[in-house]
């Protein structure tokens, strides 16, 4: 059981914005300002596409987005595009580890 | 650029030893915590722990104390994961991957698949 709760999946069309959350409590997703999310293809390393919260690494499109509302941290995707189709993993920091979500699968229609 | 670079697959049997490698270039090693991850098949990403770079102090997470060791070679710029007694249920892929702000993890390795089958 992983200590960071995800959706095991969503969907959306083409351009159709989506949300994905990552449910923890106050050790960690509420007590920290250390979230950050990963996009793995399948066969792929895990790639981070936001940290601390809400900020993107450099290369990585303003389509995504970060933000964190007491224990619920969210992942939003705009203009989804074939590409995006992926697992997603939140991650935070625990003050002595780091914990993941269990995972959600974002399906592309 | 940042790059972590992983030793290829390995095929062990049950009670066996097997380290992978992790080698780091385009930044200065000592700088950068380096952690590991593993996915067992069809499953999601675990962590696993972490090396401190400038002191070679590893800490592992629940789950991965005993029999996983994590060691640093900083004259090659490479960490290594030993898994001892290994067990089937130890097949999985095995990522490094850096850790640039606080449980941000910006660049990891291409993983290593370690079956453990007899």
């Amino acid at each position: 059981q992983s200590a960071l709760t995800q959706p095991a999946s969503v969907s959306g069309s083409p351009g159709q914005s989506i949300t994905i959350s990552c449910t923890g409590t106050s050790s960690d997703v509420g007590g920290y300002n250390y979230v950050s999310w990963y996009q793995q293809h399948p066969g792929k390393a895990p790639k981070l596409i936001i940290y601390g919260v809400g900020n993107r690494p450099s290369g990585v499109s303003n389509r995504f987005s970060g933000s964190k509302s007491g224990n619920t941290a969210s992942l939003a995707i705009s203009g989804l595009q074939a590409e995006d189709e992926a697992d997603y993993y939140c991650s935070s920091y625990t003050g002595r580890s780091t914990a993941f979500g269990g995972g959600t699968k974002l399906t592309v229609l | 650029q940042v790059q972590l670079v992983q030793s290829g697959s390995e095929l062990k049997k049950p009670g066996a030893s097997v380290k992978v490698s992790c080698k780091a270039s385009g930044y200065t090693f000592t700088d950068y915590a380096i952690n590991w991850v593993r996915q067992a098949p069809g499953q999601g990403l675990e962590w696993m722990g972490w090396i401190n770079p400038k002191t070679g102090n590893p800490s592992y997470a629940q789950g991965f104390t005993g029999r996983f060791v994590f060691s640093l070679d900083t004259s090659v710029s490479t960490a290594y994961l030993q898994i001892n007694s290994l067990k089937a249920e130890d097949t999985a892929v095995y990522y490094c991957a850096r850790d640039f702000l606080t449980a941000s993890f910006d660049s990891w390795g291409q993983g290593t698949l370690v079956t453990v089958s007899s």
